[in-house]
């Protein structure tokens, strides 16, 4: 089964401070996503990586970066957290073009900027 | 990619079957059709995905009518289990570089 392993189910940060979210894969899938959830929004998409050292922007990438130094690893930084950024965090990673294979998700990182 | 449009939620009985539909007017000749299902605390899983007429699985059926602008979603007999949000994507799958989600569907299943 494909895994994808987010770092931490559970994450409290102050704010102003740098937060790092791990995103692993195990299936050496080219495509990684980060999307932030949030009640009556839906999914969005912060940024996506097709390629290692590879990044593209989401629809909601302000306030966030990302890295890919590995294939199987996507990481989502918060450069300084402010409590508008408390949301649930999904990462995401598929094969080839993901409209035409099945996108894994992991469970989620649930981040609380105090 | 094409914008899509559900309902926000649904509500059903056990037993019963449910079908949610989805609005993609603007829908290209190439994008196909997928829907995912995700459960509370969970990231969303892929259910199923369709071109035209209907695709069936061991968990759901879709409908595309001739027009494709619209398709539905049917799940036979719904157990509490279904209760989740149920997301339609529409996109080339041969060109489309990233999965974007609507707001998706709510479907709460009572007993």
């Amino acid at each position: 089964d494909v895994k994808v392993t987010q770092s931490s189910r559970y994450l409290v940060k102050r704010t102003g401070e740098k937060v790092f979210l791990e995103c692993v894969q195990d299936m050496d899938h080219e495509n990684m996503f980060w999307y932030r959830q949030d009640p009556g929004l839906g999914l969005r998409l912060i940024y996506f990586s097709y390629d290692v050292k590879m990044k593209e922007k989401g629809d909601i990438p302000e306030g966030y970066s990302v890295s890919r130094e590995k294939k199987e690893r996507f990481s989502l930084i918060l450069e300084s957290a402010s409590t508008n950024q408390t949301s649930m965090y999904l990462c995401a990673s598929s094969d080839g073009f993901p409209m035409n294979t099945e996108a894994f998700f992991g469970q989620g990182t649930r981040l609380t900027v105090v | 990619l094409a914008k899509t449009t559900q309902p926000i939620s649904m509500d059903s009985y056990e037993g019963q079957e449910v079908n949610i539909t989805c609005s993609h007017n603007n829908i290209a000749t190439n994008d196909y059709i997928t829907w995912y299902q995700q459960f509370p605390s969970q990231g969303p899983r892929f259910i199923i995905q369709g071109y035209k007429t209907k695709v069936t699985n061991e968990v759901a059926s879709l409908f595309i009518p001739a027009d494709r602008k619209s398709s539905t979603l049917s799940l036979p007999r719904v157990s509490l289990s279904d209760t989740a949000v149920y997301y339609c994507l529409v996109g080339d799958p041969r060109n489309t570089d990233k999965l974007i989600f609507g707001t998706g569907t709510r479907l709460q299943v009572f007993p």
